[in-house]
């Protein structure tokens, strides 16, 4: 069965400052792969997924992230973190075809001090 | 235009009881899914509708769940007798045709069991 792992269950950053949530997962192909984001009291949101082609995704509030399969990692990453940004993070497999259940990781959170 | 909706916001319940959750999804959308968040298990997937096709229910902690999706539109998750572990944020989502779509998600309904 795929599974998911987010290593970081809680970081802290400052505003401004680069980030870097690590997601890997395990699956025998190439996943269909998503990054959600939980604000407090709200619903998951869609940042950005990968489906296939360039390795490097761009997403939404400046997101982006990179899937490596040598790594069987999809990290998510932005230049300069605002405060808007803290939340909740999930990363999550969708392994296609039939299985269309999205296994999600446990989620990192993330603080942005001013 | 309008997203996936959810009701109630809130639900607070006495053990063994039953209660009805319910969610509308995106206009057009033919998938529907329901999650659950809980604090010790993260977000899990319970139960899956695509179309007139039956369910895939293999999500479904218990027999004490059921759900159902009137007219390829609304669907009502049901819990039966409700224990303390049913505790949980219940979250829909809806997507335009399924499998390996990009899923988007209510609000919640956050059930507490008394």
């Amino acid at each position: 069965a795929q599974s998911v792992t987010q290593p970081d269950i809680h970081i802290t950053v400052s505003e401004g400052a680069s980030l870097e949530l690590r997601c890997n997962y395990s699956y025998g192909a190439t996943p269909y792969l998503f990054w959600y984001v939980q604000s407090p009291g709200q619903g998951l949101q869609l940042l950005l997924k990968y489906f296939s082609g360039d390795t490097l995704v761009q997403g939404i509030k400046g997101f982006e992230a990179e899937f490596k399969r040598s790594q069987s990692s999809f990290n998510l990453r932005k230049p300069s973190v605002h405060w808007s940004d803290a939340a909740e993070y999930f990363c999550a497999v969708d392994s296609g075809g039939s299985n269309y259940k999205l296994t999600f990781g446990k989620g990192t959170l993330l603080t942005v001090n001013p | 235009g309008a997203g996936v909706s959810q009701s109630p916001s809130n639900k607070v319940t006495e053990k063994g009881k039953d209660v009805e959750l319910r969610c509308d999804p995106i206009s057009g959308h033919t998938a529907l899914y329901w999650y659950r968040q809980s604090l010790g298990q993260g977000l899990e997937f319970l139960i899956y509708f695509q179309g007139n096709s039956a369910p895939d229910k293999s999500g479904l902690p218990s027999d004490r769940f059921s759900a159902e999706r009137t007219g390829g539109s609304v669907s009502t998750l049901t819990i039966q007798r409700t224990q303390q572990e049913d505790s949980a944020v219940y979250l829909c989502a809806s997507s335009p045709q399924g499998a390996a779509d990009t899923q988007y998600f209510g609000p919640g309904t956050r059930l507490t069991v008394l």
